[in-house]
């Protein structure tokens, strides 16, 4: 059926390092995606999103590219900072119309930034 | 800005008893959804409504129903609590299917 697929966690880094969290899918024809972040007590904010093949999201300082060929949405930060810690979710809606659009998630990568 | 408001934000239950969530969104969003989050388990969907008057089961429907009498209200209610229903409740609203949703606050549930 149709699913997110995100890398587990937690991923510990030290502030200003590179930020990768993979994430691939598997639905049907051509979804939306999503990106989403939760802070400590907070609910989910969208971060970024793309919504045909080859579009990148891109949101404070965070990117991620829509690859049709690997089934991809990995997100990518240059430089990550402390106020990044938090927990990030890949997720999808499906092409078709009708009551079956509804947001997929995936299980969420805790991150942790280090001063 | 109100957006997707919940309540309550907390609540203890002991198992057996009842309660309703309220969700109420003022974007006049067609879409509504309740999710619950458990640890290691991502956001899995308990249901969801497509416009005033409908609703839909997700993945994980026994045990809650729902109700949307007006567009900008969805509740969710519990009829019997069950320890394995503690967990951290979502309400989610859009405008469209495809388009992207907002969250609330959340609702941590606790049953004993």
């Amino acid at each position: 059926g149709d699913s997110v697929t995100q890398m587990e966690g937690p991923v510990t880094l030290s502030e200003e390092a590179f930020l990768t969290i993979n994430c691939t899918y598997t639905a049907t024809g051509y979804p939306s995606l999503f990106w989403y972040v939760q802070y400590p007590g907070e609910g989910l904010q969208l971060l970024l999103k793309a919504t045909k093949a080859d579009d990148k999201g891109s949101n404070k300082g965070f990117e991620a590219t829509y690859r049709k060929e690997t089934t991809s949405f990995h997100l990518e930060k240059g430089s990550v900072q402390v106020s990044d810690s938090a927990v990030y979710f890949c997720a999808l809606t499906l092409p078709y119309g009708g009551a079956t659009n509804k947001l997929i998630f995936g299980t969420g990568t805790l991150l942790a930034v280090q001063p | 800005n109100a957006g997707v408001t919940q309540t309550p934000k907390f609540r203890v239950l002991k198992t057996g008893q009842s309660m309703t969530l309220l969700c109420a969104q003022d974007m006049n969003h067609e879409y509504m959804y309740w999710y619950r989050q458990d640890p290691g388990m991502g956001l899995r969907l308990i249901h969801y409504s497509v416009g005033e008057g409908t609703t839909a089961k997700g993945e994980v429907p026994d045990g809650y129903n729902v109700s949307r009498l007006k567009k900008q209200n969805f509740l969710l209610g519990l009829e019997s609590a069950a320890p394995s229903q503690t967990s951290v409740y979502f309400c989610a609203s859009s405008y469209m299917g495809r388009t992207e949703a907002f969250f609330g606050q959340g609702t941590r549930l606790t049953v004993v």
